[in-house]
Parts: structure tokens; C-alpha cells; sequence
């Protein structure tokens, strides 16, 4: 059975930095093929992608964001990271990771999603 | 990035009803599109992939079809439980873009 599931704090301040973590079972990044993503659903609006993490290392961020994100993994304790530097109220949003399966483009696997609120 | 546009934003229905929403790409994506359905307050749900294939465990009263710009995602019979937002997703090229949502409820 495929689970993941965000942690990480529900309050940051502007300018702050986010770290999320997405842990994960039932599944191995180390998998060829394998590949795990973040988005972000601000409240009543569209998810939007905002990177990956491949089985092999390989990042991918999207274009808009890409200077402020940062995605990592540990393939031991089936975890991967979100850093998001310098957070603005904008960024208020339910942060979720999902699964990419190998040789596709749809997730068919999501976390529950944890909401981070930017707010001083 | 390639554009998806979704319609109608919202849709009223009755259970036992069919309804239909539709989903442009703004460029040839072959048959690489998702749908997914999305209850408020939990994460979205894949319904069906590569524009026609049911996902494991959606039931088949959904059914997908279309390919290069135009797609429609059909629901027979509506039940209770299908009143939600659906989304449609590009999976053709990066980023994988959504579309803006259809929120389908109870008429």
C-alpha cells in the first residue's frame, strides 16, 4: 500500500524559510523510474506544480519558482524535502508531495496535504 | 507552459444524472491527460489517465475521451459521493500544468 505524507510547520513568517518533509511507504525512490513531487493548492484555487525529484538524483522546478526552491531526498528513510526561501503571504497553500509512477506524467499517489500559512 | 482551460467552472446536478466537463490544452498533448477529483479539505483523487484509462480503484461510471486539444470527461449515473471539484492535467510536457477546476455540485 502507497502512503506519503508532509510535515512541517503550519505558521511561517515572511522571509522565512519553509522545510517540508514527505515520508513515504510502500514504495522506494531508488526504484528506476521513480519519482516524487511537490505542489501546492492555495486555498480555492488550482494545485500547481512546483518540482520533482527523481529516482537518480535529477531535480526539476518549475520555471516561476525555481530560485527559491530547493528538493532533496533521503532514499534510506524513504523521505524527500521542500526548501522554499524567503516565503511571502502569497505562498499560503496546502503543500503536498505525490507519486510519480516511472515513465509518466500524472501523479497517482498524494499525501493528505499540510497547509502553511505565511503570516507575521 | 501549455495552457489547460476547463469547462464549465461549476456545474449543478441531480443524483442518477450524466454530466459532462471539458478540458482544452492549448497545444497538441496528444493523449497525455489526467483528471482528478477533489473533495474539500482532502488531496486530489486520479480518475483516469492517458485521456481514456481508468485509474485503479475509480468506479466506472467515469470514462474519458479525446486526444490533441479537446477532452471530456463524462460522469454516469451521479452519485452522492461525486460532488466535488474535478481537474484536468497535462502530463504531455513540463511543467505539468492543471486546469482551473470544475466544481460540480448538488442541484
Amino acid at each position: 500500500q502507497v502512503t506519503l505524507k508532509e510535515s512541517g510547520p503550519a505558521l511561517v513568517k515572511p522571509t522565512q524559510t519553509l522545510t517540508l518533509t514527505c515520508t513515504f511507504s510502500g514504495f522506494s525512490l531508488s526504484t528506476f523510474g521513480m519519482r516524487v513531487s511537490w505542489l501546492r493548492q492555495p486555498p480555492g484555487k488550482a494545485p500547481e506544480w512546483l518540482g520533482r525529484i527523481d529516482w537518480d538524483g535529477d531535480r526539476f522546478y518549475s520555471t516561476s519558482l525555481k530560485t527559491r526552491l530547493f528538493i532533496s531526498k533521503d532514499t534510506s528513510k524513504n523521505q524527500v524535502f521542500l526548501k522554499m526561501t524567503n516565503m511571502d503571504p502569497v505562498d499560503t497553500a496546502t503543500y503536498f508531495c505525490a507519486r510519480l509512477p516511472p515513465g509518466t506524467g500524472y501523479f497517482d499517489h498524494w499525501g493528505q496535504g499540510a497547509l502553511v500559512t505565511v503570516s507575521s | 507552459d501549455i495552457q489547460m482551460t476547463q469547462s464549465p467552472p461549476s456545474v449543478s446536478a441531480s443524483v442518477g444524472d450524466r454530466v459532462t466537463i471539458t478540458c482544452r490544452a492549448s497545444q497538441d498533448i496528444n493523449s497525455q491527460l489526467a483528471w482528478y477529483q477533489q473533495i474539500p479539505g482532502k488531496a486530489p483523487k486520479l480518475l483516469i489517465y492517458a485521456a481514456s484509462s481508468l485509474a485503479s480503484g475509480a468506479p466506472s461510471r467515469f470514462s474519458g475521451s479525446g486526444s490533441g486539444t479537446d477532452f471530456t470527461l463524462i460522469i454516469s449515473n451521479l452519485q452522492p459521493e461525486d460532488f466535488a471539484t474535478y481537474y484536468c492535467q497535462q502530463t504531455d510536457s513540463f511543467p505539468f500544468t492543471f486546469g482551473q477546476g470544475t466544481n460540480l455540485d448538488i442541484k
